[in-house]
């Protein structure tokens, strides 16, 4: 079935460190991918996107990268700040459905000290 | 411009009442999705309203429904409430391919 995980739930980085949160997914036929981020006591806020015709795409301190061959996708943070603290989602979109329904993976939380 | 927006951020009921929550999507935005997120489940999808009408449904019990308003606004209802319907419920709109979300509606039923 559809199921999008990440690997590890949790990552602790010094800040000015470069992080990778990784995620595997199961839908071979996903086409699009994206990945939130989610500070304490706010909702989900979109950071990059990218579609299964790319291999990469860049953004500004993140860079995503999508392994199709294996199923996995990464999310690069750059010079990680303490202000990239949260949990990290991937998602990708519900198949067999209409419409805009995400699939979420659980998250992993990043800390960043300094 | 305006993001999603979300009322009321919080409340609390009692089980076996019942609850609406309101989310206004960003503006032009159409489809309007509701989200479910706990700390044992994760973001569940709920259901997603376009042009006023149901055009996506996740698993979830009938006591969970929706209806959009012909501006776009949209409402969920959980009725009958159960101590586990305790959540942050999420609203999001998507607008040039980009899915946006609210705040969200912290629920606690006790």
């Amino acid at each position: 079935g559809e199921s999008v995980g990440l690997h590890l739930p949790t990552l602790s980085v010094q800040e000015g460190d470069n992080s990778i949160i990784n995620c595997a997914y199961s839908n071979s036929a996903s086409d699009y991918f994206i990945w939130y981020k989610q500070e304490s006591g706010k909702g989900p806020q979109f950071i990059i996107d990218i579609r299964s015709n790319m291999d990469k795409r860049q953004g500004q301190r993140v860079t995503v990268l999508l392994n199709k061959t294996v199923k996995h996708l990464s999310l690069q943070i750059a010079a990680t700040q303490p202000g990239d603290s949260a949990v990290y989602f991937c998602a990708e979109p519900a198949t067999h459905q209409a419409g805009t329904a995400l699939i979420f993976g659980k998250g992993t939380t990043l800390s960043v000290s300094s | 411009k305006a993001g999603v927006t979300q009322t009321p951020r919080y409340l609390i009921k009692t089980r076996g009442q019942q609850v609406t929550l309101s989310c206004s999507p960003i503006s032009g935005h159409r489809s309007v999705s509701w989200y479910q997120q706990t700390p044992g489940q994760g973001l569940q999808f709920l259901f997603e309203y376009f042009s006023e009408t149901q055009r996506n449904k996740g698993n979830f019990p009938g006591r969970f429904s929706g209806r959009q308003f012909s501006n776009s606004r949209s409402e969920m209802n959980v009725s009958t409430l159960e101590l586990g319907d305790s959540a942050l419920y999420l609203c999001a709109s998507t607008g040039q391919n980009t899915i946006y979300f609210g705040e969200g509606s912290w629920l606690t039923v006790v």
